[in-house]
């Protein structure tokens, strides 16, 4: 099945600097990879997602880059502010919707 | 808000009880995923209902079982509860067409507490 690895479990950054998340999938069928982020006690908001026919996409402060060939896709949050601080996950599915999820990243910005 | 509503949104439970877990999904969505996130950890997928059938099902036990009501509401029963049952469970629902997936959106999650 589908492994999907995610790094930094752990990001500090001040506020006003960019975040980069990095996942890598392992099954070249996988053609839909969304991000969601997790605030305390609610459950995951999908913030962008992107699909295998699109290398970038770009919403405000946040993009996301796929690398189908090495097998990797990116989170990108430009200018932080202390309320982007939360768990992000990013997933990967095959066709109709069950992602297998990445462990998370916790994000803290400093004010 | 997604429009995805949970119920309880806490429980306590002791070990060797049952439980179900309930999950409203958003207006116009047909397809329900159940997914167990255990603390520090991603969601688990546990199995997916697409128009009232298990369209699929991730490494869980038989204990775990659901049911997808012609409303496209669900529930999550687990039998014979374990301690390591304790986790936040999510529920997510989509729109999936033939050949196709929607995003998908989660609920706030029920927190199960097992003792």
């Amino acid at each position: 099945g589908e492994n999907v690895e995610q790094h930094p479990s752990t990001l500090s950054v001040q506020e006003g600097d960019s975040a980069v998340i990095k996942c890598t999938y392992s099954d070249s069928a996988s053609n839909y990879f969304p991000w969601y982020k997790q605030e305390l006690g609610k459950g995951p908001q999908l913030i962008i997602d992107i699909r295998s026919n699109v290398g970038e996409k770009k919403d405000q402060r946040i993009a996301v880059t796929l690398n189908k060939t090495a097998k990797h896709f990116s989170l990108h949050i430009t200018e932080t502010q202390p309320e982007d601080s939360a768990v992000y996950f990013c997933a990967a599915s095959i066709g109709s919707y069950i992602p297998t999820f990445g462990r998370g990243t916790s994000l803290i910005v400093h004010p | 808000e997604t429009g995805v509503t949970q119920s309880p949104t806490h429980l306590i439970k002791t070990r060797g009880q049952q439980v179900t877990l309930r999950c409203s999904s958003q207006s116009g969505h047909n397809t329900v995923s159940w997914y167990q996130q255990a603390l520090g950890q991603g969601p688990q997928f546990i199995f997916q209902y697409y128009r009232e059938e298990e369209n699929g099902r991730g490494n869980f036990p038989p204990r775990f079982s659901g049911l997808q009501f012609p409303n496209y509401s669900s529930e999550l029963n687990v039998n014979a509860l374990e301690l390591d049952d304790s986790a936040l469970y999510l529920c997510a629902s989509s729109l999936v067409r033939t050949g196709a997936g929607t995003e998908a959106f989660f609920g706030q999650g029920t927190r199960l507490t097992v003792v």
